[in-house]
């Protein structure tokens, strides 16, 4: 298995910062890495795929990178509505297809 | 548009089975694989399962090996996931996702269905 290690677990910002989250995988994934949001009671979105591909519709501060093991994304002049909970996952090998623990950021 | 609605909230007692709908619409409906993922109180996101939705074939977690059964009925679109020996651990909100990838290429899940929260308890 593949295993998806995120961090930090929690994360405090203000409101027009920057933060990065970041995701190591077990073995190396090439950019096979998508990350999510999730808010309360609500399913998970879909943010970015292939480690850096915005999905439509996602604003353009939210980007990613990184290839082989580790992968980072940063969201640039946070918005209160970004304040949620990010899921990393890897999609390299479906058995299974491993989430990382998830970070929440919170406002400051 | 695309969408995934699932069944209601259901509560079972331990040793029990469930079974989650996940009706789809808006798109090909056996163009696009059909994952389970669930999501335990305050927890994060774990992956359960896929089925092709064209074939019927289905690839499980091998934590769920032996427990779970995913099938589909591509005449009314949806997708059935039913867990059985139902234990405590098992109270969770379950999803349904679709794969983006055309024709089970593995890929992300770009459109999950609202999820349908299981409660185990005696």
């Amino acid at each position: 298995d593949i295993q998806m290690t995120q961090s930090p677990s929690t994360l405090s910002a203000s409101v027009g910062g920057r933060v990065t989250i970041t995701c190591r995988a077990s073995q190396t994934i090439n950019t096979w890495v998508a990350w999510y949001q999730q808010k309360p009671g609500e399913a998970p979105k879909l943010l970015i795929y292939r480690a850096s591909s915005l999905q439509s519709g996602v604003p353009s501060r939210f980007s990613g990178s990184g290839s082989g093991t580790e992968f980072t994304l940063t969201i640039s002049n946070l918005q209160p509505d970004d304040f949620a909970i990010y899921y990393c996952q890897q999609y390299d090998s479906i058995s299974p297809y491993n989430f990382g623990q998830g970070t929440k950021l919170e406002i400051k | 548009q695309v969408q995934l609605v699932q069944s209601g909230a259901e509560v079972k007692k331990p040793g029990a089975s469930v079974k989650i709908s996940c009706m789809a619409s808006g798109y090909s409906f056996t163009t696009y694989f059909i994952n389970w993922v669930r999501q335990a109180p305050g927890q994060g996101l774990e992956w359960m399962g896929v089925i092709n939705t064209s074939g019927g074939s289905a690839t499980y977690a091998q934590k769920f090996q032996g427990r779970v059964t995913m099938t589909r009925d591509t005449s009314t679109k949806t997708v059935y996931m039913q867990l059985s020996s139902l234990r405590s651990e098992d109270t969770a909100v379950y999803y349904c996702a679709r794969a983006s990838g055309l024709f089970g290429v593995i890929s992300p899940f770009d459109y999950w269905g609202q999820g349908t929260l299981v409660t185990v308890s005696s």
